[in-house]
């Protein structure tokens, strides 16, 4: 079981904007930056969001972040069929003095 | 370019030992704080370790502490874990993971293609 919890599946028609969730603790979320991650099928991990706000280089703004208290959320907008994938969220626990990672979601188009 | 390439996953037997490797380049390994994360295929990702850029600092998942030790030899742009009392549920894709900033204790950024191991009898 994830200490972050993340819903299973969100399902949504190309164009369409999506928002995920990231659910934690004080421990966690609350008092470390987020990070989220894309994971294409068959590919590795791709962080998509960092700092909990930040894009890389080669992200698109169709892809923003945001964080408050002890939750954090991905919102991607104008849905291509490219962006399905699994995502992750995943940030320090200081209680734990461990990476954790949300449960996943997986986005279909 | 940022390159990261693991490396010594194989079937091995319950009870037995691993080292997993990962090749860096395109960046000076020295200056950044590394992980290991893993996958079981079609499972969601469990991050297993890091170790700070200085090497004075290592971090384990509790399920792997006392089993697995992180080590990086610089010189040699490597990362290692070796992997002892291997049990069925160490059975994953293995990835390697720089961090994003030099001289912090990070998330993951950049990620290898991961290597396979697969603990069976």
């Amino acid at each position: 079981q994830s200490v972050l919890t993340q819903p299973p599946s969100i399902s949504a028609a190309p164009g369409q904007r999506v928002t995920i969730s990231c659910s934690g603790r004080t421990s966690n979320i609350g008092n470390n930056i987020v990070s989220w991650y894309q994971q294409l099928p068959g590919t590795a991990p791709k962080v998509v969001i960092y700092d909990n706000n930040k894009r890389p280089s080669g992200i698109p703004d169709r892809f923003s972040g945001s964080k408050s208290a002890t939750s954090a959320t991905l919102v991607i907008t104008g849905l291509q069929p490219g962006d399905e994938a699994d995502y992750y969220c995943g940030t320090w626990d200081s209680s734990l003095t461990a990476y954790v990672f949300g449960s996943g979601t997986k986005v279909t188009i | 370019e940022v390159q990261l390439v693991e490396s010594g996953g194989v079937v091995v037997r319950p009870g037995g030992s691993l080292r997993l490797s990962c090749a860096a380049s395109g960046f000076t390994l020295e200056d950044y704080t590394m992980h290991w994360i893993r996958q079981v295929p079609g499972k969601g990702l469990e991050w297993v370790s890091l170790i700070s850029w200085s090497g004075r600092s290592t971090y384990y998942v509790d399920s792997v502490k006392g089993r697995f030790t992180i080590s990086r030899d610089d010189r040699q742009n490597s990362l290692y874990l070796q992997m002892n009392s291997l049990t069925i549920d160490d059975s994953a894709f293995y990835y390697c993971a720089k961090v994003g900033r030099p001289q912090v204790i990070g998330p993951p950024d950049s990620w290898g293609r991961g290597t396979l191991v697969t603990v069976s009898s």
